[in-house]
Order: structure tokens, then C-alpha cells, then sequence
């Protein structure tokens, strides 16, 4: 089968550094997603790994390690706006965005 | 700007009514997808197309119908034969392989 998992649910504080992981188990592999979704509306664009290593993009970090089907979402200096949904999101195959396999989302609370 | 663009924002059905969503973008993206995201579940692949007039079934088609007629509009039918048709509707588009961007999704439900 085909799976991703991601923790539920992760709370912070304000100013502090959090990790998200995400692991999947997927018949191929050609990238992996992580998008920022507040409550009610649209997931947003935040990293894409193929390669295995660290990418980051101001506050926040993806990294990959295709060997272990392990990927992780750094997000630092964090901020009130950054509570949150996180979703993880595994594209299977080559070509086209057709089949991508989407974790259920961890929920970050960021406390004052 | 350029943009994904769903509408309506809110919608409310009766029973054995079909109602249609939105989805237009001007990003000259090939790709565009209906998805359907629950409380406690992924997102759910609902219809794919890559081109104009040409579109596949996602994981839960059934009940649904959609159309291709133009580069950048794909509308969504949610037919009476969907049986739990109340949820969070989120049309997106992309380059073929790039990431997904998404309209503010439409949240649809039934009386």
C-alpha cells in the first residue's frame, strides 16, 4: 500500500524552533511536497525535495533522505501566523503531478 | 495577478440537486485537478486533466463530472448520485510536474 505519516498534532512557542516529520512508504518516489494550510482555506506552496539534504528558504528548512522514506519541515523563529496545518505530500511517479499521495496533516498551535 | 479563482465560496444543495463549482486560473497551466479534503482525511484526488478535452478519473470520481473545454477552466458537478456530497472542494492547477497552486477552495453544503 501506499502511505504517509505525519504527527497529528505539535504545539510551540512563540521565538522557538519546531520539526515536522513526515515518513512514507510508496510504491515510487519523484518528490516530495510540504504546503501550510490555515484554517478554512487553501494549501499554500512552502518546499519540494528530490534529491536527498537540506533545501531552505528563509524560516523555513525541508529536508529528504530517500533511503529512509524520511522527510522533515523545519520551521524557525516562529511566529503567531505560522499556527497552522502542515501537509506532507508524496508524488508517486514521473511525468505529472497525477499521483500524489497526501499525509492527513499535522496541526501546529504556536503559543504566546 | 495571476491566479487560481473558485466560486462559489459557499454553497448550500438540497437534496437531488446538482450544483456546479468554479475553477477558472490564467496561469497558463496545462494541469488542472479537483480536490475533496473531509476532517481527518488526505486530500482525495476527485478528477485530473493534463490538456484540453482530455480529463481521468481520480480515487473518488464517482458522482461527480467535470469538463475541459478551455485551457483555463475546469468546472466540477457534483451530481445527485454523490452520496455524501458536504465538504471542502479545492480546484488546482500546475506545470505538469510543478507544485500544485490552489484556488480558496468551495465549501459545499447539503440541506
Amino acid at each position: 500500500g501506499q502511505n504517509i505519516d505525519q504527527p497529528t498534532e505539535m504545539t510551540a512557542t512563540e521565538g522557538a524552533i519546531v520539526q515536522i516529520n513526515c515518513t512514507y512508504q510508496t510504491s515510487g518516489f519523484n518528490g516530495l511536497f510540504w504546503y501550510q494550510q490555515h484554517a478554512g482555506e487553501a494549501p499554500t506552496f512552502l518546499s519540494y525535495n528530490v534529491l536527498d539534504g537540506l533545501e531552505e528558504k528563509g524560516r523555513f528548512s525541508s529536508f529528504l533522505s530517500r533511503s529512509k522514506g524520511y522527510s522533515y519541515l523545519l520551521l524557525k523563529e516562529l511566529q503567531m501566523k505560522d499556527s497552522a496545518s502542515y501537509l506532507c505530500a508524496v508524488r508517486a511517479n514521473a511525468g505529472n503531478n497525477r499521483k500524489l499521495i497526501w499525509g492527513l496533516g499535522t496541526s501546529l498551535a504556536v503559543n504566546p | 495577478d495571476g491566479g487560481i479563482t473558485q466560486s462559489p465560496k459557499y454553497l448550500f444543495r438540497k437534496e437531488g440537486q446538482n450544483v456546479t463549482l468554479s475553477c477558472e486560473q490564467n496561469l497558463n497551466h496545462d494541469a488542472m485537478y479537483w480536490y475533496r479534503q473531509d476532517p481527518g482525511q488526505g486530500l482525495r484526488l476527485i478528477y485530473y486533466s493534463q490538456i484540453v478535452n482530455d480529463f481521468q478519473k481520480g480515487d473518488i470520481a464517482e458522482g461527480y463530472s467535470v469538463s475541459r473545454e478551455k485551457k483555463e477552466s475546469f468546472p466540477l458537478t457534483v451530481t445527485s448520485a454523490q452520496k455524501n456530497p458536504t465538504a471542502f472542494y479545492l480546484c488546482a492547477s500546475s506545470k505538469n510536474t510543478g507544485e500544485l497552486f490552489f484556488g480558496e477552495g468551495s465549501r459545499l453544503t447539503v440541506l
